[in-house]
């Protein structure tokens, strides 16, 4: 079964400065997909950035990119010039594409001014 | 575009009792998915239905059930309710068009509180 980590159950982060969030996945699939979802105090869970598995490229979406590193199976994702709104839970989740998702446990940012 | 909507926001409902929830896709969508959120468990998959049929599956006892209209709205039923049900229960569709560009856009959820 497919499995997500986040070990990092909470952040802290001053504005402007540069965040990495964690995540390792276990699979055995070739084929999968790998998303970051946040999730504010309003509890609405909103896309954060997608990578598809077979692009090397890392996505990037304004100031959040993403490290993937297939062989080791990690994902993090990084924020750059954080924001008070960044503030959230953050998921990582795992699909193997029109798949349920698995989703981590997540991590909690905290952004001080 | 709109987004996804769910209703209602919060339910108050006692052991025992029935509950149904509703969901509507973004326009155009034919996916929606279920989740539920506890502070124990987690985000878990409970199902998925596309074209009006139930795709895929987790794993929840049977009172957990669902069904899709032939508009893409969606509900969700939970009998006999327990004091475990209470979570937050997550809505999300997407085109389920092409597996290289497919996302789920979430819904607000629906808070039920099982006294």
């Amino acid at each position: 079964a497919q499995t997500v980590t986040q070990s990092q159950p909470e952040m802290s982060v001053q504005e402007a400065e540069t965040v990495t969030l964690s995540c390792t996945y276990d699979t055995s699939e070739s084929d999968y997909y790998l998303f970051w979802y946040k999730q504010p105090p309003s509890r609405q869970m909103i896309l954060v950035i997608r990578q598809e598995a077979y692009k090397q490229q890392n996505a990037t979406e304004n100031r959040f990119s993403v490290n993937f590193q297939k062989a080791a199976k990690s994902f993090s994702l990084k924020i750059s010039d954080s924001q008070l709104g960044d503030a959230a839970m953050y998921f990582c989740a795992y699909s193997t594409g029109f798949q349920k998702l698995v989703f981590g446990t997540g991590t909690r940012l905290l952004v001080s001014p | 575009k709109a987004g996804v909507t769910q209703t209602p926001r919060y339910l108050i409902k006692t052991r025992g009792q029935q509950v149904t929830l509703s969901c509507s896709p973004i326009s155009g969508h034919r996916s929606v998915s279920w989740y539920q959120q506890t502070p124990g468990q987690g985000l878990q998959f409970l199902f998925e239905y596309f074209s009006e049929t139930q795709r895929n599956k987790g794993n929840f006892p049977g009172r957990f059930s669902g069904r899709q209209f032939s508009n893409s709205r969606s509900e969700m039923n939970v009998s006999t309710l327990e004091l475990g049900d209470s979570a937050l229960y997550l809505c999300a569709s997407s085109y389920r068009l092409d597996k290289s560009t497919d996302t789920q856009y979430f819904g607000p959820g629906t808070r039920l509180t099982v006294l």
